[in-house]
């Protein structure tokens, strides 16, 4: 039972850089998530996908695209790294808005 | 004012003991409440969901006040591996987490 799916596990990148991070899940759910989470902070909601082929912003978007091409895949992409896109990311999927989530082991992301 | 707030703790108790939390959440619309465990550098797992009127799961028990805004977690004969940070998570149109508090639990 996969669940949540996240690659890579860890990843360094230099500033400047582009990086893809992938997830995907195998729960048939319609709503996929991608949050980042940093020391003495909760996670913060980057974009979210309610069905296949949408997407909506959430609280801190500025710096990353994502596409969900299809129900069981959403990837998030860093265009030109900053150091301060260090962090570490988890994506999460769920089948309606007010379900519980279910998260992926997550991405530990250095920026240099 | 942060959305969802949380005392970041530690908590530090003794095994056997009794731990409560608190977590306030500002959006009086709120319609779907969850405390979640994370383990360090592990990813966020579903400990339980929290309902109008209470809930119980084994050693775990959930309250909502709608009236003050706030959700608690009460843990009765705290084990070892309860240690962990606890997350408070409140959905509107999306969900929004608490910091987290953090519980260790020693011999």
């Amino acid at each position: 039972n996969a669940g949540v799916t996240q690659t890579p596990k860890f990843q360094v990148l230099k500033t400047g850089q582009s990086m893809t991070l992938q997830c995907a899940q195998d729960m048939n759910h319609n709503s996929m998530y991608w949050y980042r989470q940093d020391p003495g902070m909760g996670l913060r909601l980057i974009y979210y996908s309610a069905s296949e082929g949408t997407t909506d912003k959430g609280e801190v978007p500025n710096g990353y695209n994502v596409s969900r091409l299809n129900k069981r895949d959403f990837s998030i992409r860093l265009e030109s790294a900053a150091p301060s896109q260090t962090s570490v990311y988890f994506c999460a999927s769920n089948g309606r808005r007010h379900q519980p989530q279910h998260f992926g082991d997550g991405t530990r992301l250095s920026i240099l | 004012r942060k959305e969802v707030e949380q005392d970041p703790g530690p908590f530090n108790v003794p095994e056997g003991a009794t731990v409560a939390f608190n977590c306030t959440y500002s959006n009086s619309a709120s319609q779907s409440f969850f405390w979640y465990r994370q383990d360090c550098r592990k990813e966020p797992k579903l400990l339980m969901s929290v309902y109008s009127s209470g809930n119980e799961d084994g050693r775990f028990t959930a309250q909502l006040n709608r009236a003050s805004q706030y959700i608690s977690l009460l843990i009765r004969d705290s084990k070892l591996s309860d240690s962990a940070t606890y997350l408070c998570v409140v959905g509107h149109n999306d969900m929004r987490f608490g910091a987290g508090t953090r519980l260790t639990v020693k011999p």
